[in-house]
C-alpha cells in the first residue's frame, strides 16, 4: 500500500512569509508526528497527534510553528513570518498507535524548506 | 530525561569489512530502541527495532543490534559491508510513559571500494 506522502518536496521561501506542509498518513494510522531536521542535526521532534488531537506541543520552537489534523487522516504544519533558522527538513511519520507503546513510526520523503 | 547519543558523527569503511555503529540511550525503564537509515534524498527506513526478549535483534538487510542494558547501548553490526550500506543511520528510543521518540544525531556512513 501506499506510504507516507508529504508535499511540497522542495519548497523556497522570502523571509517574511507563511509557508503551508502537507501530510498524508498512511491510511488507517492514527498518530501522526512531525520532525524537523536541520543540516547536521539530529531529528527535533516538533508536535504528534492522535487522531485530531495533539495532546503534546511543547516541542514547537515558537508560536509562528502550527499544525492541525483533520479527519484523522492529512495534516497541514504551517510556519508563519518565516525566518532564516526555519530552514530545515521537514519530516513526517505515522504509526498505526502510539510510538509510546510499541508502535514502529513509518516516515515520509520530507519537505525541504529554505527560507532565504 | 530521555536522551540518545551516537559517539560518531562519520565512520568510513571498506566494502567487505565488518561495521558497528554506536549508540547509548539515556532512559529509566526499559526503552523501545530502533535504529533507522536515511539514504540521500530518501525518507528514514527502519533497520530493525527491539522491544523485549532475545537482547540480539536482527534486521533488514543483513543489519542486526544488540541491546545491552548494563551499558546502556544499541549497537548497530553488520557482518560484511556492501556499497550501498553508505547512509546515514539514526537510533531512536521510544518510552512506554511518552509518546515521543527520541533521536540521536546520526552517524554518517561513508563506504570505499
Amino acid at each position: 500500500g501506499a506510504g507516507v506522502s508529504q508535499s511540497p518536496s522542495n519548497k523556497v521561501t522570502e523571509k517574511g512569509k507563511d509557508v503551508e506542509l502537507r501530510c498524508d498518513p498512511i491510511s488507517g494510522h492514527t498518530a501522526l508526528y512531525w520532525y524537523r531536521q536541520s543540516l547536521g542535526q539530529g531529528l527535533e521532534f516538533l508536535i504528534y497527534f492522535q487522531g485530531n488531537s495533539a495532546p503534546d506541543k511543547s516541542g514547537l520552537p515558537s508560536d509562528r510553528f502550527s499544525a492541525e489534523r483533520t479527519g484523522g487522516s492529512v495534516s497541514t504544519l504551517t510556519i508563519q513570518r518565516t525566518q532564516q533558522e526555519d530552514s530545515a527538513v521537514y519530516l513526517c511519520a505515522s504509526s498505526l498507535g502510539l510510538a509510546g507503546r510499541q508502535e514502529t513510526q513509518y516516515f515520509g520523503p520530507g519537505t525541504r524548506l529554505l527560507v532565504l | 530525561a530521555q536522551s540518545v547519543t551516537q559517539p560518531d558523527i562519520h565512520i568510513t569503511v571498506s566494502e567487505g569489512a565488518s561495521l558497528e555503529l554506536r549508540c547509548n540511550y539515556s532512559y529509566g525503564a526499559t526503552p523501545y530502541l530502533f535504529w533507522y537509515v536515511q539514504s540521500p534524498g530518501q525518507g528514514l527506513q527502519l533497520l530493525l527495532k527491539y522491544f523485549s526478549g532475545d537482547t540480539l535483534v536482527q534486521g533488514i538487510k543483513g543489519f542486526e543490534a544488540e541491546f545491552k542494558r548494563s551499558q546502556s547501548s544499541f549497537n548497530l553490526r553488520k557482518p560484511s559491508v556492501h556499497w550501498s550500506d553508505a547512509a546515514e543511520y539514526f537510533c531512536a528510543v521510544g518510552t512506554n510513559t511518552g509518546n515521543q521518540f527520541y533521536f540521536g544525531t546520526g552517524t554518517s556512513l561513508t563506504v570505499i571500494p
